[in-house]
């Protein structure tokens, strides 16, 4: 079936650096996308989305790249902190009328003070 | 606005048990979707409603089933539970089902089967 899946298990990253995070989808009909971090004993918390009109959306401290011909999205985080220590997922939304999220297996970034 | 809220935080139960768990949407909003989350399966999709109507179901057996009343509030039912049932289940809640509208999702409620 269609899955969403992430390259690395886990990332640790000096405070202050940048991080990036990859993920893999594999619907090539997909057209939104969601970054969602989830610190220990929380739901997931929406940091941005993207749509697939859209090749890069930034926020705050944070960008979302998507490259549709390789089927790859990734979610840099700028200045890293240490309250950005969590489990970040992507995730996929499905056509209209199927309006469900698949996740990716989700990376832990460890912001190393 | 206050966000998605889901009682009870947690709970335990014993194999067999039924148990019912209980989510608020944010207001104004009317969909609502549910999520098994565990380490072994990480987050899967268990089932939509939106206008009181399950418009989505996962891949779940019958023992899971949910409904949604007329303020969007839903609940979502799991009978003769299962050691495997053990698990944080997300409910998550978005504002309308015509476009693609970001999820928010609550605090869960962390199950445990003995």
């Amino acid at each position: 079936g269609e899955s969403v899946g992430l390259h690395l298990p886990t990332l640790s990253v000096q405070e202050g650096d940048n991080s990036i995070i990859n993920c893999a989808y594999s619907n090539s009909a997909s057209d939104y996308f969601i970054w969602y971090k989830q610190e220990s004993g929380k739901g997931p918390q929406f940091i941005i989305d993207i749509r697939s009109n859209m090749d890069k959306r930034q926020g705050q401290r944070v960008t979302v790249l998507l490259n549709k011909t390789v089927k790859h999205l990734s979610l840099q985080i700028a200045a890293t902190q240490p309250g950005d220590s969590a489990v970040y997922f992507c995730a996929e939304n499905g056509d209209f009328g199927n309006e469900k999220l698949t996740f990716g297996t989700g990376t832990r970034l460890t912001i190393i003070p | 606005k206050a966000g998605v809220t889901q009682t009870p935080r947690y709970l335990i139960k014993t194999r067999g048990q039924q148990v019912t768990l209980s989510c608020s949407p944010i207001s104004g909003h009317r969909s609502v979707s549910w999520y098994q989350q565990t380490p072994g399966q990480g987050l899967q999709f268990l089932f939509e409603y939106f206008s009181e109507t399950q418009r989505n179901k996962g891949n779940f057996p019958g023992r899971f089933s949910g409904r949604q009343f007329s303020n969007s509030r839903s609940e979502m039912n799991v009978s003769t539970l299962e050691l495997g049932d053990s698990a944080l289940y997300l409910c998550a809640s978005s504002r309308d089902r015509a476009t693609q509208e970001t999820q928010y999702f609550g605090p869960g409620t962390r199950l445990l089967v003995l």
